[in-house]
């Protein structure tokens, strides 16, 4: 059984679309996140959910919004996709929200926008 | 504010050789540290993580690190790499009372035969 799984693993758009990336974990964790990984392979957090609660929301443009209907999903909407939006995005969850938490990671989407 | 150090970018090893992927950090206290493995085209999979206690921890796939407070770096090492371990390597630092990971730069690892 996959522990975090994303859909799509590959979405191709033109700029300007709007897309949604899914996230799914089944390890009962309380927190989930999303990460961009961009084409140097720097992951940066985008966004921590707690429990159906947005808790982190780094420096990401408000076209970005992700929404967790429950613990175990944690959606990505994003709305007029520009060029730099080509990335991969992982999701991830955790256990709780303390401190050298594991961090489990999805297979991530690979975003191309043209 | 941590920040994470892997000053090699690229790191071509024969196979049956070993291996050791450097990593500083920095940051006010001691941190939790955690190396993850990328393999081509797939997420983030955790190698080993330290907290406290015995400074050289024991990972999975024969990998072990060592924490060194006074050089601040959590090295990777494993002393016989085999064909599979090719894949991108992230040094992750989180503090004890955050759960915000922060990232290095990773260190690509190829493996010739």
């Amino acid at each position: 059984d996959t522990a975090v799984s994303q859909t799509p693993k590959y979405l191709v758009t033109q700029m300007g679309n709007d897309k949604s990336i899914k996230c799914e974990q089944n390890l009962g964790h309380d927190t989930m996140y999303w990460y961009k990984q961009d084409s140097k392979k720097f992951l940066k957090i985008m966004f921590s959910y707690n429990n159906k609660e947005l808790i982190i929301n780094e420096t990401v443009p408000n076209r970005f919004s992700p929404k967790s209907p429950d613990k175990a999903h944690l959606n990505l909407h994003i709305n007029s996709l520009e060029l730099g939006d080509s990335a991969v995005y992982f999701c991830a969850s955790s256990l709780g929200q303390g401190g050298g938490e594991t961090q489990y990671f999805g297979p991530g989407t690979r975003l191309l926008v043209l | 504010a941590q920040s994470v150090t892997q000053p090699d970018i690229h790191i071509t090893v024969s196979e049956g050789a070993s291996l050791e992927l450097r990593c500083n950090y920095s940051y006010g206290a001691t941190p939790y540290l955690f190396w993850y493995v990328q393999s081509p085209g797939q997420g983030l999979q955790l190698l080993l993580k330290y907290f406290s206690g015995d400074t050289l921890v024991q990972g999975i796939k024969g990998f072990e690190a060592e924490f060194k407070r006074s050089q601040s770096s959590f090295n990777l090492r494993k002393p016989s790499v085999h064909w599979s371990d090719a894949a991108e390597y992230f040094c992750a630092v989180g503090p004890f009372n955050d759960y915000k990971l922060s990232f290095g730069a990773g260190t690509t690892v190829t493996v010739r035969a």
